[in-house]
């Protein structure tokens, strides 16, 4: 069964600085992908990265860039040159190729940015 | 930028009430979520639709909630009758099908309050 642990309920870092938030899996399925959403306090869920699980580089979105180590099953996200309106809930999701496409949230990260 | 809209933006009720949400996915998305998010958690689905057909509810409780997409279309997720636990934000999501790799849409939920 696929299963996603975050297990940092809450990290601190400061403006302009870098933060990693953890994320492990588990899948039995060798076809995945891996996603990070932002939930701001207003509520919606905001796409930030993909990894696909046959991508040979980890994935980059303008500050945001994935960990992607395949044999330890984790997809870290790292935040460069945090910002104060990076301040949110963060999650973690993983969608099997050969289930129902479904997507598979873990239980987030709130992330603080501090001046 | 097409959006996934969904209505009411907040729903106050009293237990044992009947309440009712709506979506309207991103045209041409074949693919429509609903998922429950319990405050300080992760999204929870409820369930997953392929055009008008139901791809998976296992996580839906049947006695008192039901979930339609007549039209292949919009969606109304209905909860009869309403009981305290059934407070959270109820978040409605779509996406290409066969797009495993492909993000979820997200509209801006629907907060539920159940007094």
């Amino acid at each position: 069964a696929q299963k996603i642990t975050q297990t940092q309920p809450g990290m601190f870092v400061q403006e302009k600085e870098a933060v990693t938030l953890d994320c492990t899996y588990d899948t039995s399925d060798p076809s995945y992908g891996l996603f990070w959403y932002k939930q701001p306090s207003s509520g919606e869920m905001i796409f930030l990265i993909y990894q696909g699980s046959y991508d040979q580089q980890n994935a980059t979105e303008g500050r945001y860039s994935l960990n992607f180590q395949k044999a330890r099953k984790s997809a870290n996200l790292v935040i460069s040159a945090s910002q104060l309106g990076d301040s949110a809930m963060y999650f973690c999701a993983m969608r099997e190729l050969h289930n129902t496409d479904k997507l598979i949230f873990g239980t987030g990260t709130r992330l603080q940015v501090f001046p | 930028e097409a959006e996934v809209a969904q209505s009411p933006r907040y729903k106050i009720t009293e237990k044992s009430q009947a309440v009712a949400f709506w979506c309207d996915p991103i045209s041409g998305h074949a693919t429509l979520y609903w998922y429950r998010q319990i405050l300080g958690q992760g999204p929870e689905l409820l369930v997953q639709f392929q055009d008008e057909s139901v791809v998976d509810d296992s996580q839906l409780p049947k006695d008192r909630f039901s979930a339609e997409r007549l039209k292949g279309v919009d969606s109304t997720l209905k909860i009869q009758p309403a009981e305290l636990g059934d407070s959270a934000m109820y978040l409605c999501a779509s996406s290409l099908v066969g797009e495993a790799t492909g993000e979820l849409f997200f509209g801006e939920g629907s907060r539920l309050t159940v007094l």
